[in-house]
């Protein structure tokens, strides 16, 4: 099984600042999906970005841009100019497409303060 | 607007009981998924369908069970509710295919006494 591995449990960050969340994953496949969600106070999540793992190129949001390292299994989130909107637990989760069903396994979560 | 409906936001049930938290999806998903989070522990699959009756189990699915009976429903069974069992349980729906993303609902937060 895949499994996905968020080293920091809690990081917090000045408005207006940049800040990475860092994400690593172990597979044997080549052929894959990574994700960043969102779970602000509302416990809604909501996806941030995604990136595909044939894709060399970065995937970017607005403010929010990924480095994605395949051969280090690095998956990290960059969230640039942080808004006090942008306080939340952020997962990283991998997915694996098969044809019958797409399951999502999710790193532990980094709690995100973003201070005024 | 795409919706992920949990039955119950908050829910407090006693040990033992049977307990059935409910899911409904207005997408036309054909996966379904439930996850269980806790502190420090991330979300972890407990199961997920990827069609009508069919079911598969996740990584954690001992004390559960699950019923999709018709596209747009998936149900998670507590046969007899346990207070390791209280937790955040998170229910998500994805299209078949490439690079989908999960939709979630809001949570049910269940406490066992």
């Amino acid at each position: 099984a895949q499994t996905v591995t968020q080293s920091q449990p809690e990081m917090s960050v000045q408005e207006a600042e940049t800040v990475t969340l860092s994400c690593t994953y172990d597979t044997s496949e080549n052929n894959y999906y990574l994700f960043w969600y969102k779970q602000p106070p509302s416990r809604q999540m909501i996806l941030v970005i995604r990136q595909e793992a044939y894709k060399q190129q970065n995937a970017t949001e607005n403010r929010f841009s990924v480095n994605f390292q395949k051969a280090a299994k690095s998956f990290s989130l960059k969230i640039s100019d942080s808004q006090l909107g942008d306080t939340a637990m952020y997962f990283c989760a991998f997915m694996k497409p098969r044809y019958n069903n797409n399951d999502m396994r999710f790193g532990a979560g980094t709690r995100l303060t973003v201070k005024p | 607007d795409v919706k992920v409906t949990q039955s119950s936001r908050y829910l407090v049930k006693r040990t033992g009981e049977k307990v059935f938290l409910e899911c409904v999806q207005d997408m036309d998903h054909e996966n379904m998924f439930w996850y269980r989070q806790d502190p420090g522990l991330g979300l972890r699959l407990i199961y997920f369908s990827y069609d009508v009756k069919m079911k598969e189990k996740g990584d954690i699915p001992e004390g559960y069970s699950v019923s999709r009976e018709k596209k747009e429903r998936f149900s998670l069974i507590l046969e007899s509710a346990s207070t390791n069992q209280t937790s955040m349980y998170l229910c998500a729906s994805s299209l078949r295919g490439q690079n989908t993303e999960a939709f979630f609902g809001q949570g049910t937060r269940l406490t066992v006494v």
